[in-house]
């Protein structure tokens, strides 16, 4: 597609359930990045990818946070166990370049909500 | 520890007039800047861009202007149109980084 695109758009989990949120980048994209964004606060950085290789995840606020990116293009963010202060907007962006100094493309993102 | 920061949660400007949104940093190592525009149940879209060399830059109704010593950029938009009205995050990156937002600025152009 021309865009980022994400799913699901909306996820309703309770609590202790694993949950997957799944981003597709722009094609051709080298740089992936996921964002966490509560409720009337800017995106917070989780973690950042270079083609495959995760070059940063010291944004992950917990050992049940894990993402992931095989192939180079698709990554999936995984986050198990759920808790309440989970619930945010997960934001995916990707960019064309190496390493954040260019123009991020963002999806539209997932909101959880952990009940 | 919020290292961007945008003081002013919202602001209202008639159609017409210039819309002025404020961005301060506490990160000396910041060099690279971006706005982002967000309407509701999108993802944010990117505006506009400065790096650290520069003071100013301007795209059509747009300019971001960057005061290094005061650790503080700006972005006016003139003449502001109703379709302006969103929420506007600045972002800032020391090279090969991650970037840090700030909590954002709800703009309503009112016609």
């Amino acid at each position: 597609g021309a865009g980022v695109s994400q799913s699901p758009r909306y996820k309703v989990a309770k609590r202790g359930q694993d949950v997957a949120l799944r981003c597709d980048p722009i094609s051709g994209h080298v740089s992936l990045f996921w964002y966490q964004q509560a409720l009337g606060q800017g995106p917070e950085f989780l973690t950042y990818f270079q083609n495959e290789a995760q070059l940063d995840k010291s944004g992950l606020p917990s050992d049940r946070f894990f993402a992931e990116r095989p192939e180079g293009s698709v990554s999936t963010l995984k986050i198990q166990r759920t808790q309440q202060e989970d619930s945010a907007v997960y934001l995916c962006a990707s960019s064309r370049g190496q390493g954040p100094t260019g123009e991020l493309f963002f999806g539209e993102g997932s909101r959880l909500t952990v009940l | 520890d919020q290292q961007v920061k945008q003081n002013s949660p919202s602001l209202s400007v008639q159609e017409g007039r210039i819309s002025i949104l404020n961005c301060d940093y506490t990160n000396s190592m910041f060099d690279y800047f971006l706005w982002y525009k967000k309407y509701p149940a999108e993802g944010p879209t990117f505006l506009i861009s400065i790096s650290s060399i520069k003071d100013k830059n301007e795209d059509g109704r747009f300019t971001v202007f960057l005061n290094k010593s005061a650790k503080h950029l700006s972005l006016h938009i003139v003449p502001s149109q109703p379709g302006d009205s969103a929420v506007y995050f600045c972002a800032a990156s020391p090279t090969g980084n991650q970037f840090y937002f700030g909590t954002g600025t709800s703009l309503t152009v009112i016609p």
